[in-house]
């Protein structure tokens, strides 16, 4: 059981907004920037949100990352069928000294 | 543009050990440090440990620190992960990602190889 937990499915329909939401703890999301990650079926990993809000290049505003307390939020606007795969919140634990991962969510575009 | 390519899948007895490669291109080596990520089958992403690439310091997952050894081979641009006693829980796809640094550690994984698929089986 990973110590940052994410609902294990989303979904929404063409256009819509989906929010994927990532718990964690003081230790981590509490004090500790928030990585997303998105993995399309057969794919590696692709950063899409670090720092918690920024997009790295090349990466569409429709992402946007953010974070209260050891909670962390992505949303996707504008959704698109081509987004549908898993989805994976990261962040830093002070205690276990290292980077732990959510269980990631699955996003279904309806 | 940047790429990670990583060595071909393998087939290990439990008990054996493994090691998977990871080619760096494109960029400074040195100028980014190198961690490893790994996702069994229907799984999520599990954190392994991360190397510099500039002194070869290690800081590993505690789960596999006892068996894990990461190392760079900085005149060929290339990252490895040896895992020892494998156990069948060890089966999965082993990624190598660029970490960008951060300060004390990586502030991210901002380039991915493929994957290694690593099948532990009797």
């Amino acid at each position: 059981q990973s110590v940052v937990t994410q609902p294990p499915s989303a979904s929404g329909t063409p256009g819509q907004t989906v929010t994927i939401s990532c718990s964690g703890g003081s230790s981590n999301i509490g004090s500790n920037p928030v990585n997303w990650y998105q993995q399309l079926p057969g794919s590696a990993p692709k950063l899409l949100i670090y720092a918690t809000s920024y997009r790295p290049s090349g990466v569409p505003d429709r992402f946007s990352g953010s974070k209260s307390g050891t909670s962390a939020s992505l949303a996707i606007s504008g959704l698109r069928s081509e987004e549908e795969g898993d989805y994976y919140c990261a962040a830093w634990d002070a205690s276990l000294n290292g980077w732990v991962f959510g269980g990631g969510t699955k996003l279904t575009v309806l | 543009q940047v790429q990670l390519v990583q060595s071909g899948a393998e087939v290990k007895k439990p008990g054996a050990a493994v090691k998977v490669s990871c080619k760096a291109s494109s960029y400074t080596f040195t100028n980014f440090d190198i961690s490893w990520v790994r996702q069994a089958p229907g799984q999520g992403l599990e954190w392994m440990g991360w190397i510099s690439t500039k002194n070869g310091n290690t800081n590993y997952a505690q789960k596999v620190k006892d068996r894990v050894t990461m190392t760079t081979d900085t005149s060929t641009s290339v990252a490895y992960m040896e895992l020892r006693s494998l156990r069948s829980d060890d089966t999965a796809i082993y990624y190598c990602a660029r970490a960008v640094a951060g300060g004390t550690y990586p502030r991210d994984f901002d380039y991915w190889g493929q994957g290694t698929l690593v099948t532990v089986s009797s």
